[in-house]
């Protein structure tokens, strides 16, 4: 079955620090893959998508390229902000599971002054 | 444009009861998915609506049961409650089509006592 492998937390960074979160994944066919973070006592907030491979999905200065070579979708920020402090979680769908989220087990970020 | 919209918030029961949760999908979506998230087992798939019909179901027992109506508005219920069962319930809507992004609402705790 699908699965997505992320790294583990938590990561603690100094504010305008690079950050990158690693995310792998195991599916067959061509899956879509997301970023969501969760900010404390919410929800999932999508925060970029890519749905083919070398696609990059990008928003709010976050990136990651779909790497079907690899299998990776690495989360990347030039210069995190305190109010970037979450938890990041990768996902995929499709790829014979319908509209099915499969979600890595999340990192969580603290970004510091 | 009204995001997805979870009642109630917070929800305290005893074991042995049951418990409906509600969702109401963005307007014009009508594919509706329910997650698990704990602590321990992170994000879990439990099943996804759409026109009103089960298109899919993850691995839980039948005590969790949902169904959508004509509306897209969606129901999912939890009977024979187990101090297990504590957990954030969160719904996401999309238009259906597999590796579309999907949103999620702010979840309702469940809290068994």
């Amino acid at each position: 079955g699908n699965s997505v492998t992320q790294m583990e937390g938590p990561v603690t960074l100094s504010e305008e620090a690079f950050l990158t979160i690693n995310c792998t994944y195991t599916a067959t066919g061509y899956p879509s893959l997301f970023w969501y973070v969760q900010y404390p006592g919410e929800g999932l907030q999508l925060l970029l998508k890519a749905t083919k491979a070398d696609d990059k999905g990008s928003n709010k200065g976050f990136e990651a390229t779909y790497r079907k070579e690899t299998t990776s979708f690495h989360l990347e920020k030039g210069s995190v902000q305190v109010s970037d402090s979450a938890v990041y979680f990768c996902a995929l769908s499709g790829a014979g599971g319908g509209n099915k989220l499969t979600f890595g087990t999340g990192t969580q970020l603290k970004v510091e002054l | 444009k009204a995001g997805v919209t979870q009642t109630p918030r917070y929800l305290i029961k005893t074991r042995g009861q049951q418990v409906t949760l509600s969702c109401s999908p963005i307007s014009g979506h009508r594919s509706v998915s329910w997650y698990q998230q704990t602590p321990g087992q992170g994000l879990q798939f439990l099943f996804e609506y759409f026109s009103e019909t089960q298109r899919n179901k993850g691995n839980f027992p039948g005590r969790f049961s949902g169904r959508q109506f004509s509306n897209s508005r969606s129901e999912m219920n939890v009977s024979t409650l187990e101090l297990g069962d504590s957990a954030l319930y969160l719904c996401a809507s999309s238009g259906g089509t597999p590796g579309q992004p999907q949103h999620f609402g702010d979840g309702t705790r469940l809290s068994i006592l």
